[in-house]
């Protein structure tokens, strides 16, 4: 049972390098998210996907692109990467409904130089 | 908007203490509120949750009463042990088509044996 994967796990990045970050889930949730976790900083939503084919903000969007490439799929791509990107990512799904919880992946630790 | 408030840690506790972490949130309506557990190096997970006031959550030996009058989902334990080191973070969810979830910073408890 796989759950939501992410890959990978570790990256470092030089300055201005672009890269993606990839998301599946398995339990055909209807809702994803990115979020970025940094020290003392809890979760902070980047983008979310109430359904496939739909996208939107969230709280810290500036220098990410997403993309929900099917009801499996939602990838975050950072075009020209920023040392103040580094960050561990974590990628969640979860359905719609009343109490549903969110399951999430193990975390991308990205490193920005 | 909806937010999530939630005592700054870090906690530090001895096994067998009692555990109180609070939370209190914002939010119109009636929101979906819960619990989650990060362990060291791992992604999140749920602990508990609670749909509607007063109901109460429940899993390994952890407790959270959904208080309306006071808007608060405080989670306890009666007697910690040193597995239960972790981050716990509260969050809160409205329904509706985005189901966003709503996470509050994240509270470091570490259980000193």
């Amino acid at each position: 049972n796989a759950g939501v994967t992410q890959t990978p796990k570790f990256q470092v990045l030089k300055t201005g390098q672009s890269m993606t970050l990839q998301c599946a889930q398995d339990m055909n949730h209807n809702s994803m998210y990115w979020y970025r976790q940094d020290p003392g900083m809890g979760l902070r939503l980047i983008y979310y996907s109430a359904s496939e084919g739909t996208t939107d903000k969230g709280e810290v969007p500036n220098g990410y692109n997403v993309s929900r490439l099917n009801k499996r799929e939602f990838s975050l791509r950072l075009e020209s990467a920023a040392p103040s990107q580094t960050s561990v990512y974590f990628c969640a799904s979860s359905e719609r409904g009343r109490g549903t919880e969110a399951f999430f992946g193990q975390g991308t630790r990205l490193t920005v130089v | 908007g909806n937010s999530v408030t939630q005592m700054e840690g870090p906690v530090t506790l001895s096994e067998e203490a009692f555990l109180t972490i609070n939370c209190t949130y914002t939010a119109t309506g009636y929101p979906s509120l819960f619990w989650y557990v990060q362990y060291p190096g791992e992604g999140l997970q749920l602990l508990l949750k609670a749909t509607k006031a007063d109901d109460k959550g429940s899993n390994k030996g952890f407790e959270a009463t959904y208080r309306k009058e006071t808007t608060s989902f405080h989670l306890e334990k009666g007697s910690v042990q040193v597995s239960d080191s972790a981050v716990y973070f509260c969050a809160l969810t409205q329904y509706s088509s985005a189901s966003k979830i709503i996470f509050g910073s994240g509270t470091r408890l570490s259980i000193r044996p």
